[in-house]
């Protein structure tokens, strides 16, 4: 079965400095990965997806990941935070069921302060 | 504007009522998604439908009925709610033309159940 571990509930950084949340996946296959965010009161935007394409994935508003097949991670990273930044983050896995339903992890909050 | 809408926003009820929750995509996509978001924000599917066929139906109480009269409207039903139904209904769609094609959702619908 298909599963991600964000491995931190709360993450805090000051405005201009790295972002980094961390994601772990259990896969028997070559998993389809996904990053969303999810600002308060609002519903879940996708930031970046990884397919297999290429290891290094880019996103929207800054936000990249990278694919490490040997570690099965797939941590999301932003060089320099923004006050906008925060907010809930969700790794997510497909499944290879027929209609491959996701997975979502247990998501990590994003405190920004000035 | 294209989106995934969802009505209502906000719904207070008390135990023991019937309610519904109405959801409309106009992304020309063909699998729709109810996802409930807990108050640790974790979220799990509930079901899913595909040309107006149920396609997932996870480990939900009988009490939660999805309806989906064609395929841009889905719609959740819940007779005789009880506390723990209180949480944030996400409906979410996607196209599965492409099998990375990712969740769309809408803005959530916040459940409280007194």
């Amino acid at each position: 079965a298909q599963s991600v571990t964000q491995l931190d509930s709360h993450v805090s950084v000051s405005e201009g400095t790295p972002v980094l949340l961390r994601c772990n996946y259990s896969s028997s296959y070559s998993p389809s990965l996904f990053w969303y965010v999810q600002h308060p009161n609002k519903g879940l935007q996708l930031l970046l997806k990884y397919t297999s394409a290429a290891t290094l994935v880019k996103g929207i508003n800054g936000f990249e990941a990278e694919f490490k097949k040997s570690e099965t991670s797939f941590h999301l990273t932003k060089p320099s935070a923004h006050m906008s930044d925060a907010a809930e983050y969700f790794c997510v896995v497909r499944t290879t069921d027929s209609w491959g339903k996701l997975q979502f992890g247990a998501g990590t909050q994003v405190v920004v302060t000035p | 504007d294209t989106a995934v809408s969802q009505t209502p926003k906000y719904l207070v009820t008390q135990m023991g009522n019937d309610k519904s929750i109405k959801c409309e995509q106009n992304l020309g996509h063909d699998t729709m998604y109810w996802y409930k978001q807990d108050s640790k924000k974790f979220l799990k599917i509930m079901f899913s439908y595909n040309n107006k066929e149920l396609i997932i139906n996870e480990t939900v109480p009988n009490r939660f009925s999805p309806k989906s009269p064609d395929k841009a409207h889905l719609n959740l039903h819940i007779n005789s709610l009880e506390l723990g139904d209180s949480a944030v209904y996400f409906c979410a769609s996607r196209s599965t033309g492409g099998r990375n094609s990712p969740l769309h959702f809408g803005n959530g619908t916040r459940l409280t159940v007194t």
